[in-house]
């Protein structure tokens, strides 16, 4: 069955520093969206990507973060100098519509931030 | 503003047997998604199921259902025979009409041998 895959599974990095966090969708999916989890607390919207351009952010999404689909597999989200408070799990989806379809999760990629 | 609230942070039921977790919403939305996920420890969000907000049939998967009150803005899960392998952490997510999905705050099941 296919499924979304992220990685790294773990990444730590120093404050200051640029990530680059990697999704591989599932194939035929058309949405694509980043959440965050810090430890302990709800699942956050980050931004949602079609058409090869973002459709929705949250306030989280600022200038810090960027995303992009480099070619037709991978989806990325990029962290440019990381800050103590981004440390937390942050999870890929993929759906093949917008309101109606399932999101369908990667596994995750833990951040820690020292 | 469109809230999604889990009222019980913890639960826990034996073995076997039927447990119902909560979840209320408020939205101005007339027609939308409603979506419960499980989050093992592994931390995957995996999806358990989804129900449309048009339709007044209750969705089933298995041993998971769903009690859709569209009146009431309220959508819980209800697990029969439960086993250890639903010990998890269960998050409501409601899609209401934009791009993404709104978590509540999840309720953690525990599992009685």
């Amino acid at each position: 069955e296919p499924e979304v895959t992220q990685t790294p599974s773990h990444q730590v990095t120093q404050m200051g520093q640029e990530v680059i966090l990697r999704c591989v969708p599932i194939s035929n999916h058309l949405y694509f969206y980043w959440y965050r989890q810090i430890l302990g607390q709800k699942v956050e919207f980050l931004v949602s990507f079609y058409n090869n351009e973002i459709s929705e952010k949250s306030e989280i999404f600022d200038d810090q973060f960027s995303v992009e689909r480099p070619d037709g597999s991978n989806f990325t989200l990029k962290i440019r100098s990381t800050k103590l408070e981004d440390s937390a799990m942050y999870f890929c989806a993929s759906s093949e519509g917008r309101t109606s379809y399932e999101q369908y999760f990667g596994p995750g990629t833990r951040l820690t931030v020292t | 503003a469109q809230t999604v609230t889990q009222s019980q942070p913890e639960m826990s039921v034996q073995e076997a047997e039927t447990v119902t977790l909560s979840c209320t919403y408020d939205t101005s939305e007339s027609d939308y998604y409603l979506f419960w996920y499980k989050q093992p420890p592994s931390r995957q969000m995996i999806l358990v199921i989804r129900q449309e907000a048009y339709k007044q049939q209750n969705a089933t998967e298995n041993r998971f259902s769903v009690n859709f009150q569209k009146a009431a803005k309220s959508f819980s899960l209800k697990i029969s025979d439960s086993q250890l392998g639903d010990a998890a952490m269960y998050f409501c997510a409601p899609h209401f009409g934009n791009e993404k999905l709104t978590f509540g705050t999840g309720t953690r099941l525990t599992i009685i041998p």
